[in-house]
């Protein structure tokens, strides 16, 4: 079955610093794999996906993920991290016919 | 173009009683699937629906229930409320099933059972 793992629930960074959240996968072929991010009381809003066009995967408000098959990671990057990123941040596989399934989450503290 | 609409976002309900949430996908979107949210249990699939045919369950008692109408909105039951029901339910919808089609979640019907 397929199921991605995040590796950290609790992410803090300072602002301006470098954002890095970890995700691990597993699948016996080529996942379609998401990012989502759900800021306090709201709904999960898509931040990027892999679709195997590229490895290196861009996304909105500046973040990146990186496919490695080799390391069957998509880790989440940010270069400098903003006050309004602080949110939870959700790594996911579509197992097919949109069934979803969801990392455990990881809170990203941003402090100023 | 609107988002995904769900109704009503909070409700509180007894024990026992049953509830109906609503969703209306993205004008366009065939695909509505629904989540539950706990803060023990994480994010967790319920059913899907596309062209009105449930094409995929969740491990969920068959108190939760749902349908899709020819209009692809879709209601989401639970009957003989219970204190674990409560929860945030989150409905997306998508374009098709393609694995790689991204889905569009609502803000979610925040439920609490008293």
């Amino acid at each position: 079955a397929q199921s991605v793992t995040q590796l950290d629930s609790h992410v803090s960074v300072s602002e301006g610093t470098p954002v890095l959240l970890r995700c691990n996968y597993s699948s016996s072929y080529s996942p379609s794999l998401f990012w989502y991010v759900q800021h306090p009381n709201k709904g999960l809003q898509l931040l990027l996906k892999y679709t195997s066009a590229a490895t290196l995967v861009k996304g909105i408000n500046g973040f990146e993920a990186e496919f490695k098959k080799s390391e069957t990671s998509f880790h989440l990057t940010k270069p400098s991290a903003h006050m309004s990123d602080a949110a939870e941040y959700f790594c996911v596989v579509n197992t097919g016919f949109q069934k979803l399934v969801f990392g455990t989450g990881t809170r990203l503290l941003v402090s100023p | 173009k609107a988002g995904v609409t769900q109704t009503p976002r909070y409700l509180i309900k007894t024990r026992g009683q049953q509830v109906t949430l609503s969703c209306s996908p993205i004008s366009g979107h065939r695909s509505v699937s629904w989540y539950q949210q706990t803060p023990g249990q994480g994010l967790q699939f319920l059913f899907e629906y596309f062209s009105e045919t449930q094409r995929n369950k969740g491990n969920f008692p068959g108190r939760f229930s749902g349908r899709q109408f020819s209009n692809s909105r879709s209601e989401m039951n639970v009957s003989t409320l219970e204190l674990g029901d409560s929860a945030l339910y989150l409905c997306a919808s998508s374009a098709n099933q393609n694995q790689n089609t991204e889905a569009f979640f609502g803000q979610g019907t925040r439920l609490t059972v008293v």
